[in-house]
């Protein structure tokens, strides 16, 4: 069965500071890959994704995302974090197979404060 | 144009009980999805619609069934309420096969 691990559930940072979230799925077929983020008191948002071509992905926000299919992971990158990050991110995985979006898999999600 | 609204926003049951959540998919979407997440964790896909019929479901009882209208508002029900669907109940709507938009969601909490 496909699975997403994230393997960071709260990450604490200072304002200015690099982020780095992790993003593994298992499934060894084609994948569509996704993060949201969810700020608080708001509706889950899409920050990113990939589908196919060039594995990095920028998405809003100066966020950006590597696939890297040899590792089955596509990790979450900002160089420079502010504190309107704080949210809940969440990584969601696909199987290009099916199709469409239907069966979104999910990580648990990544809890981030941003200290000013 | 406007997005995904759910209704209620906040909903209380007792067990047994049967429940009946709305969305109205953000203008010119044709597929809605649901799902639900529980306190902690990542949503765990419910059903999708498609053009009005179902298009894949994930692990859930039959308990559970939805509705698309030809307006592509959707419905999710759930029948005899247990504790352990207390959760926050999101819809997504999406064009065809494009990345979902989401609503607030409805928190419904069993007792």
């Amino acid at each position: 069965a496909q699975s997403v691990s994230q393997h960071n559930h709260h990450v604490i940072l200072s304002e200015a500071a690099s982020l780095e979230l992790g993003c593994n799925y298992s499934y060894g077929g084609t994948v569509n890959l996704f993060w949201y983020v969810q700020y608080p008191g708001q509706h889950l948002q899409l920050l990113l994704k990939y589908f196919s071509g060039d594995p990095l992905v920028k998405g809003i926000k100066g966020f950006e995302a590597e696939f890297i299919k040899s590792k089955f992971s596509f990790n979450l990158r900002k160089p420079s974090v502010q504190w309107s990050d704080t949210a809940e991110y969440f990584c969601a995985v696909n199987a290009n197979n099916a199709g469409n979006n239907r069966k979104l898999i999910w990580g648990l999600g990544t809890s981030l404060a941003v200290n000013p | 144009e406007t997005g995904v609204t759910q209704s209620p926003t906040h909903l209380i049951k007792t067990r047994g009980q049967q429940v009946t959540l709305r969305c109205s998919s953000q203008s010119g979407h044709n597929t809605v999805s649901w799902y639900q997440q529980a306190l902690g964790q990542g949503p765990q896909f419910i059903f999708q619609y498609y053009r009005e019929e179902e298009n894949g479901r994930g692990n859930f009882p039959p308990r559970f069934s939805g509705l698309q209208f030809p307006n592509y508002s959707s419905e999710l029900n759930v029948n005899a309420l247990e504790l352990d669907d207390s959760a926050l109940y999101l819809c997504a709507s999406s064009l065809d096969f494009s990345p979902l938009h989401f609503g607030n969601g409805t928190r419904l909490t069993v007792t």
